[in-house]
């Protein structure tokens, strides 16, 4: 595997649900991202870890909750969600945070 | 604070005929201009960046860019069209100790 990947590709999931989202990047990188993007809105900035700390917050709900065990993986663990937040969320990372990132290919999610 | 705005959230072009996608910023002091390309369920692919060495930047699939101090901007432009051009682009911004910023993003449409 290359550069950033993600699993899974598409998520439904009820109200009720926990899942977890998951993000490897292949690029040696520290820096990791969460984005949401949603339709006819500009992609949000959700988490930021650097070196496996959570350096930003983007007043992001408690029902979504990051985790980064290392710096080459990054989750997200989803909980009693919403049908507003039926969204694609794309991971990025970066070779520290000022660095150029690099996307991998989204978790389009659908909450019911 | 940093911002984009990117003009026309939709653009239609003939095949062949020139692509010229706008991106104006705001920023205080030297910003870093970037463009992403984002196909159909896919993640965002860096097409370009600008990090204040030449002001005409080249990119992938024949793509550049020209950065414009005086007016702001940083548009895309791609002399001829391909049909597999269509896709959603998004101009982001960043400045030295932030975050990225993304404009609302343009969907070129090609005809053919």
């Amino acid at each position: 595997e290359t550069g950033v990947t993600q699993t899974p590709r598409h998520l439904v999931m009820g109200m009720t649900n926990k899942k977890s989202l998951k993000c490897e990047q292949h690029l040696g990188h520290n820096a990791m991202y969460w984005y949401k993007q949603s339709a006819k809105k500009p992609l949000e900035l959700m988490f930021v870890y650097n070196f496996k700390e959570q350096t930003e917050n983007n007043s992001v709900p408690s029902r979504f909750s990051p985790e980064c065990p290392n710096s080459s993986h990054l989750f997200l663990h989803l909980h009693t969600l919403q049908p507003e937040d039926s969204a694609l969320y794309l991971c990025a990372s970066s070779q520290d945070k000022v660095e150029t990132q690099y996307f991998g290919p989204g978790t389009r999610l659908l909450v019911l | 604070a940093q911002s984009v705005t990117q003009l026309g959230s939709h653009v239609s072009v003939s095949e062949g005929a020139l692509v010229l996608l706008r991106c104006n910023y705001s920023s205080s002091v030297p910003p870093y201009l970037f463009w992403y390309v984002q196909y159909p369920n896919q993640g965002l692919q860096l097409l370009l960046k600008y990090t204040s060495a030449a002001t005409l930047v080249k990119g992938i699939n024949g793509f550049e860019a020209e950065f414009k101090k005086s007016e702001t901007s940083f548009h895309l432009t791609k002399p001829s069209a391909h049909m597999s051009d269509a896709a959603e682009y998004f101009c982001a911004v960043r400045v030295a100790g932030n975050m990225l910023t993304f404009g609302g993003g343009t969907r070129l449409m090609v005809k053919p």
